[in-house]
């Protein structure tokens, strides 16, 4: 599965959009890009996933580059119950059995 | 409403015991995962499960052990607890296209 690479740490103002980055320049033609959120040592929160187009749904949205090298996870109006530590992960669907979760963002929003 | 459910959410134990951390999913998934995470750092994968009679070591070695007998429980075991073990141990499920992982609220064992 290709790697990925986040920011260590994000700031996002309460009511603002958050817009976290996540670069994958290896990713092959068949890898998925998920996100997932994990707050305070809970388990982690599967949020979206997406292969090239952009994606939305009732938690974020998705915005995949064209070349797929890199994708942005937008939380449209954050709360200060999105904060977390945001996992970018990328692997192919039905592939490799394995959930690879490097050191992902930390995102603080605060009041 | 938690589809997969791990027990107990805390454990306290005395060196030497043996202990097994119950995980159970509702939702019918093949697959099943142990994962360990000290506080502050990264998942490790201990274990997987494709379905019954089916486990495999993950990245991380560990001295627990698994078994799937049915389908919806995946139950960790440690038979002799050290203090190395203490840890979060966070359990998932996830269905046959592993369009997302379902993870349990976790169990954080402390070993004294």
């Amino acid at each position: 599965d290709a790697k990925t690479t986040q920011p260590t740490s994000m700031d996002c103002a309460e009511g603002r959009a958050a817009n976290l980055p996540c670069n994958h320049s290896t990713i092959s033609g068949n890898e998925y890009v998920y996100w997932y959120r994990q707050i305070h040592s809970q388990g982690p929160q599967y949020i979206i996933h997406g292969l090239k187009n952009n994606e939305t749904n009732e938690m974020a949205s998705l915005i995949i580059t064209e070349d797929r090298k890199s994708s942005t996870l937008i939380l449209p109006h954050a709360t200060l119950r999105d904060t977390a530590v945001y996992y970018c992960i990328v692997r192919a669907l039905g592939g490799s059995e394995k959930l690879v979760f490097g050191k992902g963002t930390k995102l603080t929003v605060n009041p | 409403e938690a589809d997969i459910y791990q027990t107990p959410r805390y454990l306290v134990i005395g060196t030497g015991k043996k202990i097994t951390l119950e995980c159970s999913q509702t939702m019918g998934h093949d697959k099943m995962y142990w994962y360990q995470q000290d506080p502050g750092m990264e998942l490790h994968l201990i274990h997987y499960s494709y379905g019954v009679n089916s486990t495999e070591k993950g990245d991380l070695s560990s001295e627990s052990t698994v078994s799937r007998i049915r389908t919806e429980h995946f139950p960790l075991t440690l038979e002799s607890a050290r203090p190395s073990h203490t840890s979060q141990y966070l359990c998932a499920s996830s269905d046959t296209n592993n369009y997302g992982y379902t993870f349990g609220s976790g169990t954080r064992l402390t070993v004294v």
